[in-house]
């Protein structure tokens, strides 16, 4: 089992439904971080977060410490919200505490 | 500003060529790490430098791939006699410190035939 699950991998969405992409880790982690990465590759750093919920526009991303759980959601999709979106847990196992450890990713999609 | 850049951003090699990719992180970031990134699948951790010190080689595939930062900024992965399984995108990242988030480059798209 991959020490961090996205679900779901794909999903479509039509422009303006409230989309969420639900993130699992099994591992201890200092912080959660929430990726987005468009055709050709380039990432942007969305969020880190290590409690709680941070907002920013129309993304919301929020984590579960006790349920090693996280969420991403966008209100009022739009068509260039489409990416794929990818969660990724830092450890907190002593001195390997900056290693990424990434999710497959969840290919969003969004028709107008 | 200038963000994290990487080149080439396509390589095609044969194989059996080595391969350099080569790294400019953000000015001062004093962290650099290196990732590979198969296709459909997320990132994989391959190295990380602080510095010019290589603190952590342990997802390096083989002793095929190397990686290099002399001088603390410019940053250089080789791969040695390439197979096609090294076919993927190497992401190179930089932070300016520990508590901070990452900044990717756009990625070399390596194909090797």
């Amino acid at each position: 089992k991959n020490e961090v699950e996205q679900s779901p991998q794909n999903l479509t969405a039509q422009e303006g439904e409230f989309i969420t992409i639900n993130c699992s880790y099994s591992v201890g982690i200092s912080a959660l971080h929430w990726l987005q990465q468009h055709p050709g590759g380039g990432i942007v750093s969305l969020f880190m977060l290590s409690s709680g919920k941070k907002k920013h526009g129309r993304l919301i991303a929020t984590i579960n410490i006790q349920e090693k759980h996280s969420s991403l959601h966008i209100t009022a999709s739009h068509p260039r919200d489409s990416a794929v979106y990818i969660c990724a847990a830092q450890k907190n196992s002593g001195g390997s505490n900056y290693k990424l450890t990434f999710g497959k990713g969840t290919l969003l999609t969004v028709n107008p | 500003g200038a963000g994290v850049s990487q080149s080439p951003r396509y390589k095609v090699a044969k194989r059996g060529q080595d391969v350099a990719l080569r790294c400019d992180p953000i000015s001062g970031h004093v962290s650099l790490f290196w990732y590979q990134q198969a296709l459909g699948q997320g990132p994989e951790f391959l190295t990380y430098f602080q510095n010019e010190a290589q603190l952590d080689k342990s997802g390096l595939p083989s002793d095929r791939f190397f990686a290099e930062r002399p001088e603390g900024s410019v940053s250089t992965l080789k791969i040695q006699r390439t197979q096609q399984e090294d076919s993927a995108v190497y992401l190179c990242a930089s932070k300016p410190l520990p508590q901070e988030t990452q900044y990717f480059g756009p990625g070399t798209r390596l194909l090797v035939l």
